[in-house]
């Protein structure tokens, strides 16, 4: 079972930041938080991971909160192309193994005009 | 630099029968994990190829089985299809570990397998 609680929806105008929250509260001190997305007809993406600090990429910020258990996806100016569903999801570090990922149902993001 | 191809596109079956669906990595990947999505769900993990071999498996039945080639491509096989095999089945690839232990999975765009 998925390790993470997601809303099932939200929305927000072109141009303006979306943020994606993301509930994790037993995740645990090798866990990363990882988020995909899924655009309609396509194979997930990665977007970015993380353990503690706040990390950035090219398409988002993820801000993780100190105790962990909660995390933000931030897309700073949201287009219509980032209407997908978005799946924050734990991932353990096993030693020797690139581990599995578990899904969960994911948040639809719907970018409006 | 090609990303992960699965092929075919879209297949239909009938309650019984078998199929095999296959999947190229993304160039320098040497792991392929095998993924079942049902309409509205997320993802779930079939198994994992790694050095030709099965590395993890989720809970799926038997009649799941896989193979991973010399090249790092892989196909996953399926028997005595059932309706609720009926799906969008994902390929990702991705590195080992000793190459950094969390290494990103990319996927392909999948071959929607309908069962009649």
């Amino acid at each position: 079972d998925a390790k993470t609680t997601q809303p099932p929806s939200m929305d927000c105008a072109e141009g303006r930041a979306a943020n994606l929250p993301c509930n994790h509260s037993t995740i645990s001190g090798n866990e990363y938080v990882y988020w995909y997305r899924q655009i309609h007809s396509q194979g997930p993406q990665y977007i970015i991971h993380g353990l503690k600090n706040n990390e950035t990429n090219e398409m988002a910020s993820l801000i993780i909160t100190e105790d962990r258990k909660s995390s933000t996806l931030i897309l700073p100016h949201a287009t219509l192309r980032d209407t997908a569903v978005y799946y924050c999801i734990v991932r353990a570090l096993i030693t020797g193994a690139n581990s599995k990922l578990t899904f969960g149902k994911g948040i639809t993001l719907s970018v409006r005009p | 630099d090609a990303g992960v191809t699965q092929s075919p596109t879209h297949l239909i079956k009938t309650r019984g029968q078998q199929v095999t669906l296959r999947c190229s990595p993304k160039s320098g990947h040497d792991t392929v994990s095998w993924y079942q999505q049902a309409l509205g769900q997320g993802p779930q993990f079939i198994f994992q190829y790694y050095e030709e071999e099965e590395r993890q498996r989720g809970n799926f039945p038997d009649r799941f089985s896989g193979h991973q080639f010399p090249n790092y491509s892989s196909e996953l096989n399926v028997n005595a299809l059932l309706l609720g095999d009926s799906a969008l089945y994902l390929c990702a690839s991705s590195l080992s570990v000793g190459t950094g232990e969390h290494q990103p999975q990319h996927f392909g765009d999948g071959t929607r397998l309908s069962i009649l």
